[in-house]
């Protein structure tokens, strides 16, 4: 089992629906959490960062960390087709620790 | 507008060839990450800078792979020899003391025949 599981979709949602994408893991010593989001044949680049427990908001953008039960979400409100991209959860214990990736999701926004 | 480059940008070449790929992170930035992205493995970390200095590699061929910095505007990896299955994307990132947050260059996109 991995310690950070993220279904690679693809999820395929409506224009202007609510999107939610998720990851759990196993490790609980994971206190940072971070979305990057990855349009094709480009890098990932960071969407949200949350340290521990709570919830983020960022313009349409939210980020959830719920660390009892060992998953973080980010919801996208009023998806645009320019939010179809792969949207990949990481995490990390700490500076001197290394990110874990999660697989990342292909999410489809159809007009 | 800072950003990370990698050059090449796409690259085709014979199994057995020497690849190098070359990185420079952003103005400022003391660490700097290599990954490798393919469609079945994902991301993965394949070395990690920090001033310069390997501070982890573990995650690389050795016999193969090697990466460097020879200078704080410059990161190269090198593939000696290349195979097949290293056919993949080449992803440079580069971040501030904290790791969890990294800022990632266009990837080098590699094909070994």
């Amino acid at each position: 089992q991995k310690e950070v599981e993220q279904d690679p979709g693809p999820l395929s949602v409506p224009e202007g629906a609510i999107v939610s994408l998720n990851c759990t893991y196993s490790n609980s010593a994971f206190q940072y959490f971070m979305w990057y989001r990855q349009y094709s044949r480009k890098g990932p680049e960071l969407l949200m960062y949350t340290y521990s427990s709570g919830n983020k908001e960022d313009g349409r953008f939210t980020a959830q960390v719920d660390k009892s039960s060992k998953y973080i979400s980010l919801f996208i409100r009023d998806s645009q087709p320019s939010d179809s991209a792969t949207y990949l959860c990481a995490m990390s214990a700490g500076s001197n620790y290394q990110l874990i990736w999660g697989a990342g999701t292909k999410l489809i926004i159809k007009p | 507008d800072a950003r990370v480059t990698q050059t090449p940008r796409h690259k085709v070449t014979e199994m057995g060839q020497e690849v190098t790929m070359r990185c420079q992170p952003i103005l400022g930035h003391n660490t700097v990450f290599w990954y490798r992205q393919t469609m079945m493995q994902g991301l993965e970390l394949l070395a990690y800078f920090r001033n310069r200095a390997p501070l982890d590699d573990s995650g690389m061929p050795k016999d193969r792979f090697s990466a460097e910095m020879p200078d704080a505007t410059l990161a190269t990896l090198k593939i000696q020899p290349s195979e097949p299955r290293d056919s993949a994307v080449y992803f440079c990132a580069s971040g501030l003391v904290n790791r969890e947050t990294q800022y990632f260059g266009p990837g080098t996109r590699l094909l070994v025949l």
